[in-house]
């Protein structure tokens, strides 16, 4: 079945640790994103990449780094610099980038740091 | 530039109707509509896109005001699966896409 996962579904970390989601996709979709969302509020985009090896910032990349080397796979680093990280992360992805297509999600990563 | 999305939240009885907006105040290219049920992703429900035409699912209708940068999502005849939130995201051109903050919907029975 195709479809996106993340891994793991729940995370926790110590306080000035970086920690790596994953984001897998095989979908062959061209655009991935990242999300994060806080209790009540709606999604934030964090970063989104329109084709391997090009991604670009998104509202709040402050704190956090992407790569995208291949196109199934566009992990989020949360680095120590991101002053209050907890929250549900989202990885969506869609064929091509936004505007007329629709956005696959995958079950999110809600990370604690403690 | 984050849509914003009325009402916050509306509680319906099983077989009710309800109308849920989002409004931006940039020009936008396209909106697309997503359910999302407690502690699970946002599912898909429509797209309307500048010029008139929508992609999505059979039962769920929705207008798209270009002039007035507005959409509205109707749903009608409640049923209980209706229960969540529901997000409105607006594409810009140059393809900047933002979620609203959301409208939680209860249905009862």
């Amino acid at each position: 079945d195709g479809g996106i996962t993340q891994s793991p579904k729940y995370l926790f970390r110590k306080e000035g640790q970086n920690v790596t989601l994953s984001c897998e996709q095989n979908l062959n979709h061209d655009a991935m994103y990242w999300y994060r969302q806080d209790p009540g509020q709606g999604l934030r985009l964090i970063y989104y990449s329109q084709i391997v090896n090009d991604f670009q910032k998104g509202d709040i990349a402050e704190g956090y780094s992407v790569s995208r080397e291949k196109k199934e796979s566009f992990p989020l680093t949360v680095t120590s610099a991101q002053k209050n990280p907890t929250a549900f992360y989202l990885c969506a992805s869609s064929m091509k980038i936004a505007g007329g297509n629709e956005q696959f999600f995958g079950p999110g990563t809600r990370l604690t740091v403690l | 530039q984050q849509p914003v999305q009325s009402p916050q939240a509306v509680i319906l009885r099983e077989g009710e109707d309800a109308v849920i907006n989002c409004s931006s105040s940039k020009a936008l290219y396209s909106v697309h509509w997503y359910r999302q049920k407690h502690g699970e992703a946002p599912v898909f429900l429509m797209i309307l896109l500048k010029g008139g035409e929508q992609k999505g699912h059979e039962k769920i209708s929705a207008s798209f005001n270009e002039k007035k940068q507005q959409s509205s999502l109707y749903l009608t005849a409640s049923q209980l699966s209706y229960s969540g939130t529901y997000f409105c995201g607006t594409v810009r051109p140059g393809n900047q896409f933002y979620f609203g903050t959301g409208t939680s919907l209860t249905v009862i029975p």
